[in-house]
């Protein structure tokens, strides 16, 4: 079983829906936990990260850690087209970072 | 915000030939940077850990003759693809750990998509 368990989809939401995508962890040690946004042919982009448990807000995302249930949450408000990529989830022990396998969205107009 | 230039974004090159990629972290000290392979449609695999230094770690699988890595500065790493094939065409991210941040947070570069004919 992976460490980090992560819905491949892929997802289709039409424009200005909102978005969940989640990843489950099996590892209690974990610290900190990043989401990434890759478009097509480009690297991995840091969204946002988290140290503790709760939410953390930055626009449109939202970030959200349980640490009880090793569950960790990126919502998306108000999708737009250019939100279509893929996402991927990572967490961190001892400075080694684990990586979902990722989810692809697409957000229709 | 943290800076990684990959370059180059795009190589095509003949068969036998080597293929040099460099990491440079723009704006922070990285002493680790990883290097990944990703093949269309997939997850990121993980090839090598880099330490500023010291010899880089491979994981299972993969051929440290055939990638050969250099982190000589805090700053740049290099990855070298040696006697190139068809099927090492593939797309190759490498990202660095800030050490300012307690060396939890990867900063990606934008990739290098290699084809070799």
């Amino acid at each position: 079983q992976k460490e980090v368990e992560q819905d491949p989809g892929p997802l289709s939401v039409p424009e200005g829906a909102i978005v969940s995508l989640n990843c489950t962890y099996s590892n209690s040690a974990f610290q900190y936990f990043m989401w990434y946004r890759q478009y097509s042919r480009k690297g991995p982009e840091l969204l946002m990260y988290t140290y503790s448990s709760g939410n953390k807000e930055d626009g449109r995302f939202t970030a959200q850690v349980d640490k009880s249930s090793k569950y960790i949450s990126l919502f998306i408000r108000d999708s737009q087209p250019s939100d279509s990529a893929t996402y991927l989830c990572a967490m961190t022990n001892a400075g080694k970072s684990t990586f979902g396998d990722g989810t692809t969205l697409t957000v229709k107009p | 915000g943290a800076v990684v230039s990959q370059h180059p974004s795009r190589v095509i090159c003949k068969s036998g030939t080597s293929v040099k990629i460099e990491c440079r972290s723009l704006d922070f000290q990285a002493t680790t940077m990883f290097w990944y392979r990703q093949f269309p449609k997939q997850s990121l695999m993980l090839m090598a850990t880099s330490n500023e230094g010291s010899k880089a770690t491979y994981e299972q699988g993969v051929e440290k003759d055939k990638f050969l890595i250099n982190h000589a500065s805090l700053t740049l790493s290099t990855l070298t693809v040696t006697s190139a094939h068809p099927e090492d065409s593939s797309f190759y991210i490498c990202s660095a750990r800030a050490d300012s941040q307690g060396k939890n947070i990867q900063y990606f570069g934008a990739g290098t998509r290699l084809s070799v004919l």
